[in-house]
């Protein structure tokens, strides 16, 4: 089945500067990869994903890249702010005859300093 | 549109208890999922419905634990009898069919002394 693993666990950054969050998968059948953002004892949000026909896709400061023949995914948070600090997860969902099951990363706890 | 509702949102038990958690999908979403969430971990799958069929509850362990969706819409989620181990918060999530975005619930904590 799928795995993900998500690196690195935590990440201290200050305000301004830029955060990237990287991910990789070992189903090549995934095409779809989210990511959540969950601040502390919150639901996990939705703030980007891609579907595995794109290469790059942006939002604002937000941005995450795939490499499908690497099967990795990464997120780029640019002008970093104190309300990005949370834990943010990476997950990858299988191809149609999976079901649609999206395996998380183990996340990564992101602390902006101001 | 209305989100995900889940009840109750805290809730402690001695273990060996029975507990049960319930969930309302957003309305017109066919799938419904459950994770379980351990402190400092992520989400996992526990059971997912498409309907009331259940598509995949390979990591539910259902010597203890159950679920139904017995009209396609609102689900619930038993465990009987619980353990230290299933301190956690239940999560419930739905999406308009698999593989479409995934919508979550604010949790139900559950805390087993």
């Amino acid at each position: 089945g799928e795995n993900v693993e998500q690196h690195p666990s935590t990440l201290s950054v200050q305000e301004g500067d830029s955060a990237v969050i990287k991910c990789t998968y070992s189903d090549s059948a995934s095409n779809y990869f989210p990511w959540y953002k969950q601040e502390l004892g919150k639901r996990p949000q939705l703030i980007i994903d891609i579907r595995s026909n794109v290469g790059e896709k942006k939002d604002q400061r937000i941005a995450v890249t795939l490499n499908k023949t690497a099967k990795h995914f990464s997120l780029h948070i640019t002008e970093t702010q104190p309300e990005d600090s949370a834990v943010y997860f990476c997950a990858a969902v299988g191809g149609y005859n999976q079901g649609g099951k999206l395996i998380f990363g183990q996340g990564t706890e992101l602390s902006v300093k101001p | 549109e209305a989100g995900v509702a889940q009840s109750p949102r805290y809730k402690i038990i001695e273990k060996r208890q029975s507990v049960a958690f319930w969930c309302n999908p957003i309305s017109g979403h066919a799938t419904l999922y459950w994770y379980q969430q351990i402190l400092g971990q992520g989400p996992k799958l526990l059971i997912q419905f498409q309907n009331n069929g259940v598509v995949d509850d390979s990591q539910l362990p259902k010597d203890r634990f159950s679920a139904e969706r017995l009209k396609g819409v609102d689900s619930t989620l038993k465990i009987q009898p619980a353990k230290l181990e299933d301190s956690a918060v239940y999560l419930c999530a739905s999406s308009y069919s698999t593989g479409n975005e995934q919508y979550f619930g604010p949790g139900t904590r559950l805390t087993v002394t």
